[in-house]
Parts: structure tokens; sequence; C-alpha cells
């Protein structure tokens, strides 16, 4: 059963357009939340995390809004560049901080077009 | 630069022919960890290492070994490979400060024919 879920395999959006990347959980034991980005032929990378106290997280053109009530999660990419085209990975973890039990979803193919 | 280093990045094998995949890392950290990734899967944990000779199992331990001599170093081992463990591998690694992401490898990609 999979606890941490990104439905859409894949989005193409055009460059300067907002990307908005979905992720659902149904552990209502996760309280911490993240997401990573990997390039092909590379290792994923961090970009950004939320804690269940908070609803929201912003850095740079990258935000996380954390809706727990839905268990829903979801990655906004503004403006969207060519360069941000690669897998995202959400991920969640039932204890903050402790990447022994960081559950990951399938993972989401964006796509952004020059 | 810190970085964790895999090797070896591409391996082919044949069925039952031990092998082994290196990881080390060079920031110190104390947490370390094997992840596979397949098509329609995602990032499944395979063994994970809190400290210096402590281990555990992951989500998908069965077929693999690990061991943890030294702090850097957090080699897979295979012992009788099968074909369902062609898949594309990273080792991954941060400190236990509770707010440290994971720091990944660049992967190896393991064929088991």
């Amino acid at each position: 059963d999979q606890q941490v879920k990104q439905n859409s395999p894949s989005l193409s959006v055009q460059e300067g357009r907002i990307s908005i990347l979905n992720c659902d959980y149904t552990n209502s034991m996760f309280d911490y939340f993240l997401w990573y980005k990997k390039y092909p032929a590379e290792g994923p990378t961090f970009l950004i995390s939320i804690s269940s106290i908070k609803d929201k997280n912003e850095d740079g053109r990258f935000t996380v809004f954390l809706n727990k009530s839905a268990k829903h999660l979801s990655l906004h990419i503004v403006p969207s560049q060519p360069g941000d085209s690669a897998v995202y990975f959400c991920a969640a973890s039932a204890i903050t901080g402790a990447n022994s039990k960081l559950t990951f979803g399938k993972g989401i193919t964006l796509s952004v077009r020059p | 630069e810190a970085q964790v280093t895999q090797n070896p990045r591409y391996l082919i094998t044949v069925t039952g022919k031990k092998l082994t995949v290196t990881c080390s890392q060079n920031m110190n950290h104390e947490y370390m960890s094997w992840y596979r990734q397949d098509p329609g899967l995602g990032l499944r944990q395979i063994y994970y290492s809190m400290n210096v000779e402590v281990t555990d199992k992951g989500d998908v331990p069965e077929g693999y070994k690990v061991s943890r001599k030294e702090k850097r170093n957090f080699p897979l081992i295979l012992e009788s490979p099968s074909p369902n463990q062609t898949s594309l591998y990273f080792c991954a690694s941060s400190s236990d400060r509770g707010d440290s992401p994971l720091h990944f490898g660049n992967g190896t990609r393991l064929t088991v024919t």
C-alpha cells in the first residue's frame, strides 16, 4: 500500500508559467514532508521541506503548501524555467528529521517548454 | 567538495555472481542508507545505518547485505544476485541533526542477466 502518492506521472508547462506538483499521503502520522529533485544520471537533491506545524514554506521560486486535513501537499514553482525540467519526488516522515523513516512517492517528471 | 561517491556507475553481471557496490561520503555523516529506484515504484529503502556498526533493514532488504565498519563507507553486497535485482541504486547520507536532508550519490545502474 503506497503511503505517499504522486498520481500524475508527468507535467508539461510553458517557461515563465507556474508549475504545480501534487502529492497525497495516507498515513496521518506523517508530520514532516520534503521534495527532492532529480536530473538524469544524477542522484536526487533536496529542494524544500515543511513541517506539519506550518501550512506554507517558501524558498525563492519554490513554495510548498501543506493541507493536513486533506492529507495533501503541493510544490509550486514560479516562474518555471527550462532548468527545472527534472523528476520531483515527494517524501514524508512520521518523525521530523528521521531520514531512516522517509517514505518516497513514485516521482513526477516535469518538462518546462522554452 | 562534499559528496557521496558510488562505484561502479554501471555494472552488468550474471545470476549468482557475488558483487559489491561501494559507497563513500566525505561529510562525516553519521547516517547512511541505500535505495533502489524502479519504474513505477519510486525510491525504496534497502538498508540504513545510524552509525558505525549499527545497521537495520529498510523496506526491501531481501537479497542484500551491508556493513558499516567505518563511518565514511557503507558498501552494498549482493551475495547471489538475481534478475529481479536489476535496478538503479542510490546511496545517501546525512548528519543526525533533526533537519538534515539526505545527500545522494549519482547512482549505480545494475543489470543482472
